[in-house]
């Protein structure tokens, strides 16, 4: 089975700050997908980046990367010279066959 | 936008009620997902439709069912409703299989009292 943890339920950054957000992964499936959404308080779920277990490069999408550690079984999303606007909550997930399961989430709060 | 539509975006019903999800996915996707997002309990999957067919389930209530139609839109349909039930229900869409990124609609904020 597949599982995918967020340690940190909550977090306060200041602004401009880079901020780090973790995410450990268990699965034994040799193929397979990372993604991170944001949910702000609006409610909608909004993609930032996917990476493939197989993609040799971690992802980056403009000030969202991914540092992907697979011997570590970890995907930790970074966000570089945060905003005001990225306050919201932040879910990691795996995505195999049939399914795409995700983490409880981390809320990301920053501060002016 | 995501393009993945969602209707109604809130609803309020009562208790042992039954109602009606509608998602129509974005154009060309085949993959629907549905999931459910309450405070205590994260967020929950509850299937997945690919072209029609199902193709996996998650922790779905025998009370709750789903289909998607040859048009590749969806609905999930929630009877006996309990207090329980009230959550966010989100449909997600997507090219091909989970493998691919899916983009979810806006969601349906469904409050039962």
């Amino acid at each position: 089975a597949q599982k995918i943890t967020q340690t940190q339920p909550g977090m306060f950054v200041q602004e401009k700050e880079a901020v780090t957000l973790d995410c450990t992964y268990d699965t034994s499936d040799p193929s397979y997908g990372l993604f991170w959404y944001k949910q702000p308080s609006s409610g909608e779920m909004i993609f930032l980046i996917y990476q493939g277990s197989y993609d040799q490069q971690n992802a980056t999408e403009g000030r969202y990367s991914l540092n992907f550690q697979k011997a570590r079984k970890s995907a930790n999303l970074v966000i570089s010279a945060s905003q005001l606007g990225d306050s919201a909550m932040y879910f990691c997930a795996i995505s195999r066959d049939d399914k795409i399961i995700f983490g409880k989430g981390t809320r990301l709060h920053i501060l002016p | 936008d995501s393009g993945v539509t969602q209707t109604p975006k809130h609803l309020i019903t009562a208790t042992g009620q039954r109602v009606t999800l509608r998602c129509s996915p974005r154009s060309g996707d085949l993959s629907v997902y549905w999931y459910q997002q309450s405070l205590d309990q994260g967020l929950q999957f509850l299937i997945q439709y690919y072209n029609g067919e199902e193709r996996a389930k998650g922790n779905i209530l025998e009370r709750f069912s789903a289909q998607q139609f040859p048009d590749l839109h969806s609905e999930l349909n929630l009877s006996s409703l309990e207090l329980g039930d009230s959550a966010l229900y989100f449909c997600a869409s997507s090219v091909g299989g989970p493998g691919n990124t899916i983009y979810f609609g806006e969601g349906s904020w469904l409050t039962v009292v």
